[in-house]
């Protein structure tokens, strides 16, 4: 089934170590997002990328860091982990940049940090 | 102010019945809008796009406002199926990053 593939689904993760979500799509879409979604905040975005080979700031970048090195694979990467960033995290994809084609989302990764 | 503002609700409405939701934003510079919906503890899913002139996907009609700024989501015949955080999305901008705002969404519980 085409779509978008995020793993772990879930993870407890001890403050201060280091973490990568995985995020990977087969509809060859270009342009890909990491968002975060807290209760009372919405989506937020980390980090997107708009074709393989570039990545940019999204509005919530901070301890945070993103790699696109083809089209499918769009890992996000906690340096060191803080209990801040205990949150659902989303990745999605769109054919085109931005909102224009709508978005494709990952069933998300649920992260505590403790 | 916020930039997208919708209210949380819930809106708690009888099998049958019509609902609306509001989303109002502030940055005139929005050019694209939409409607997502969200289950509880599930990912976001396109329900459908908001054009100028207002559109209809059966049981769903989307209005847009530009002169007072909100757009509109209106579900008629409400199924027990329709139980969900509705979330309206913009976009501002063309090319290059183009910045997309979500709302915090309003949840709907459609009751037997």
């Amino acid at each position: 089934i085409a779509g978008i593939t995020q793993a772990p689904t879930s993870q407890i993760l001890a403050a201060g170590r280091r973490m990568t979500l995985r995020c990977t799509q087969d509809m060859r879409h270009n342009a890909m997002y990491w968002y975060r979604q807290d209760l009372g905040l919405g989506l937020r975005l980390i980090h997107y990328s708009n074709t393989a080979g570039t990545t940019g700031k999204g509005e919530v970048p901070d301890g945070y860091s993103v790699s696109r090195a083809n089209t499918d694979d769009f890992p996000l990467t906690l340096a060191s982990a803080v209990p801040s960033q205990t949150s659902v995290y989303f990745c999605a994809s769109s054919e085109g940049q931005g909102m224009r084609y709508g978005y494709t989302f990952g069933s998300g990764t649920r992260l505590t940090v403790v | 102010r916020k930039e997208v503002e919708q209210d949380p609700g819930p809106f708690n409405v009888p099998e049958g019945a019509t609902v609306a939701f509001n989303c109002t934003y502030s940055n005139s510079a929005s050019q694209s809008f939409f409607w997502y919906r969200q289950d509880c503890r599930k990912e976001p899913k396109l329900l459908m796009s908001v054009y100028s002139s207002g559109n209809e996907d059966g049981r769903f009609t989307a209005q847009l406002n530009r002169a007072s700024q909100y757009i509109s989501l209106l579900i008629r015949d409400s199924k027990l199926s329709d139980s969900a955080t509705y979330l309206c999305v913009l976009r501002q901008g063309s090319g290059g990053y183009q910045k997309v705002t979500f709302g915090t969404g309003t949840k709907l519980q459609v009751i037997p």
